[in-house]
């Protein structure tokens, strides 16, 4: 049990929809961090929040996007679902950028697009 | 580039030993990780490595560090069927975000 939950668990859009998923943090946690695992693969970085701003993105679209709330807790936005948007999508917490090395994984949202 | 490799899957038979192993490519990275992933689960830190260090011991894992050849291994003492599960490697790039770097994962499936 790490102390980030994650919602919703599993959800289903078709194409062309917008999606939100929601992330709380690891008590004391400063930092948000978001992934995307295609199935059979690894995770792919999507970004980073630090106090409240976006700090760093992978090579992802402007339709992914995200907030970070005052309590660290944080949103991740998809517009315009496309098929290979299909993963399950994770967030992980950390204390500051520098991080001390310890990162912790929510259980995901797997989300399908038809 | 940024590129992390694992072999796809490995098969032990309970109570033996289990190494996989990982290559990386980031000299600079300051941290290098194993997680765990069930089917249908999130991911489970199983331990970190500082890159200053060769070796790390928890418990039945063991963690060797070659920073030379950028080669990291993790290695499970006595495993059990509830190992089976999916391990990634994976490093750590500092831009301007701290961003893990993961490999593909191996599966590791422990027979009774």
């Amino acid at each position: 049990e790490t102390g980030v939950t994650q919602s919703p668990t599993h959800l289903i859009k078709t194409r062309g929809q917008q999606v939100t998923l929601r992330c709380s943090s690891q008590s004391g946690h400063n930092t948000v961090s978001w992934y995307q695992q295609a199935l059979g693969q690894g995770p792919q970085f999507i970004f980073q929040y630090y106090r409240e701003e976006e700090n760093g993105r992978g090579n992802f679209p402007p339709r992914f996007s995200g907030l970070q709330f005052p309590n660290y807790s944080s949103e991740l936005n998809v517009n315009a679902l496309e098929l290979d948007d299909s993963a399950l999508y994770l967030c992980a917490s950390s204390l500051g950028q520098t991080n001390t090395g310890e990162l912790f994984f929510g259980e995901g949202s797997r989300l399908t697009v038809l | 580039g940024e590129d992390v490799e694992q072999s796809l899957f490995l098969s032990v038979r309970e109570g033996d030993s289990s190494v996989i192993n990982c290559t990386y490519t980031d000299s600079s990275s300051t941290y290098l990780y194993w997680y765990k992933q069930e089917p249908g689960a999130g991911l489970q830190l199983l331990t970190y490595i500082f890159s200053n260090m060769d070796m790390k011991q928890d418990q039945r894992l063991t963690v060797l560090l070659n920073k030379k050849d950028k080669h990291l291994s993790l290695r499970i003492a006595d495993t059990q069927t509830g190992d089976s599960a999916i391990y990634f490697c994976a490093e750590a790039a500092m831009d301007s975000s701290y961003k893990l770097i993961f490999g593909s994962g191996t599966r590791l499936l422990v027979r009774p």
